[in-house]
């Protein structure tokens, strides 16, 4: 297993245009959460999935912001018509049962909006 | 909600010690502590739930306050290695899991030579 992949690595985008992001977590765990981080910032809880079912959406997280994990596998991220405050660095990590031994952090995607 | 860490920024020589302190107004059901390195994904550390407990390995250990919901880190001999930006992160409730991790304001660790 090699860990928590997240693709693309980076992303340029220009403004109103819609985008998606990937994460494949660590094959064995049930648990996938999405968050968001600027610079010198802590990451930013967005949504997370336990399996299939998305339980949790962050409420600062706008109508624009979707994601996925069907099959309680892989996960996307979509932005749709992204404006320039969406520039950040959005993390994929993926945890155990009740997260006892910690949350694996993808290297995320670097999102750039011009 | 955010937990507040402190301090901001930390510069050590090797060999000398830091605390980190990470601060929530929320009751807290267990906090953790990551390491990120520059351009890098954070790293976990290790896991301190509700009762006091203190953890660690080696030279690099953790307390939780449920009480004062407060967690604090404890470098020993830092190595150059240990610099990063280190965050909390706190999953708020009194009676059980919520499941998810909010995370503190980052302290900036820099060790040097």
């Amino acid at each position: 297993d090699t860990g928590v992949s997240q693709n693309p690595r980076h992303k340029i985008t220009k403004r109103g245009q819609n985008v998606t992001f990937r994460c494949d977590p660590i094959s064995e765990h049930n648990r996938l959460y999405w968050y968001r981080q600027t610079l010198g910032q802590g990451p930013e809880f967005l949504t997370y999935f336990q399996n299939e079912a998305q339980l949790e959406k962050s409420r600062l997280l706008s109508d624009r912001f979707s994601a996925e994990r069907p099959k309680g596998s892989f996960s996307t991220l979509e932005i749709q018509r992204t404006e320039q405050g969406d520039s950040a660095m959005y993390l994929c990590a993926s945890t155990e049962g009740q997260g006892l031994y910690g949350y694996t952090f993808g290297s995320g995607t670097r999102l750039t909006v011009v | 909600q955010q937990p507040v860490q402190s301090p901001q920024a930390v510069i050590l020589r090797e060999g000398e010690d830091a605390v980190i302190n990470c601060s929530s107004s929320k009751a807290l059901y267990s906090v953790h502590w990551y390491r990120q390195k520059h351009g890098e994904a954070p790293v976990f550390l290790m896991i301190l739930l509700k009762g006091g407990e203190q953890k660690g390995h080696e030279k690099i250990s953790a307390s939780f306050n449920e009480k004062k919901q407060q967690s604090s880190l404890y470098l020993t001999a830092s190595q150059l290695s240990y610099s990063g930006t280190y965050f909390c992160g706190t999953e708020i409730g009194a009676w059980g899991a919520t499941n998810k991790l909010i995370f503190g304001t980052g302290t900036l660790l820099a060790v040097q030579p």
